[in-house]
């Protein structure tokens, strides 16, 4: 039963324009996400994260928007960079019980093409 | 600051034997997790340890087993081994026992089951 899913499980966009990663989540007890990157051969990178008392997040060219009603996040990079080609991990967490145990989606493999 | 380490980084081992991996977390960071990763399950939790107390656990057979010592270095060990043990293992640190903080994952140690 997987709690944190990524449908896409790759997306290919142009250089400069919208990145859009999806993520959807069934369970009601999580109240943190993030958002991680991850390189071949290294571990995950953190990015972005959403407390569940709000509805987005931005850090530069990263944003994070949250529907608690839809129970569905996204990670939006605007401008795209070759740089940013990677595989994108969607976590979730019931901090208040859970502590540091994160449940993450299966990924979305992101390739910006020059 | 160092990073989070792991070692060994690559490892190869036959079905029934046992194995241990270890992990330094960041100096200060005294909660370390366990992930896997393999390409079918994805990233799954399998247990995180705050002041040498196993505080969470996740849904893996009694064959994985973890400790941390006092200065917050951490040992996971997988007895009798299957070839589905083949995976990444990686391990994360954090200051405290909240995923409100972020974690910083290690480059993880490649275990091959033959």
């Amino acid at each position: 039963d997987q709690q944190v899913k990524q449908n896409s499980p790759s997306l290919s966009v142009q250089e400069g324009r919208i990145s859009i990663l999806n993520c959807d989540y069934t369970n009601s007890m999580f109240d943190y996400f993030l958002w991680y990157k991850k390189y071949p051969a290294e571990g995950p990178t953190f990015l972005i994260s959403i407390s569940s008392i709000k509805d987005k997040n931005e850090d530069g060219r990263f944003t994070v928007f949250l529907n608690k009603s839809a129970k569905h996040l996204s990670l939006h990079i605007v401008p795209s960079q070759p740089g940013d080609s990677a595989v994108y991990f969607c976590a979730a967490s019931d901090s208040k019980n859970a502590g540091n145990m994160l449940t993450f989606g299966g990924g979305t493999r992101l390739m910006v093409k020059p | 600051k160092a990073g989070v380490t792991q070692t060994p980084r690559y490892l190869i081992k036959t079905r029934g034997q046992q194995v241990t991996l270890s992990c330094s977390p960041i100096s200060g960071h005294r909660s370390v997790s366990w992930y896997q990763q393999t390409p079918g399950q994805g990233l799954q939790f399998l247990f995180e340890y705050f002041s040498e107390t196993q505080r969470n656990k996740g849904n893996f057979p009694g064959r994985f087993s973890g400790r941390q010592f006092s200065n917050s270095r951490s040992e996971m060990n997988v007895s009798t081994l299957e070839l589905g043990d083949s995976a990444l293992y990686l391990c994360a640190s954090n200051r405290l026992p909240s995923s409100y903080n972020e974690q910083f994952f290690g480059p993880g140690t490649r275990l091959t089951v033959l």
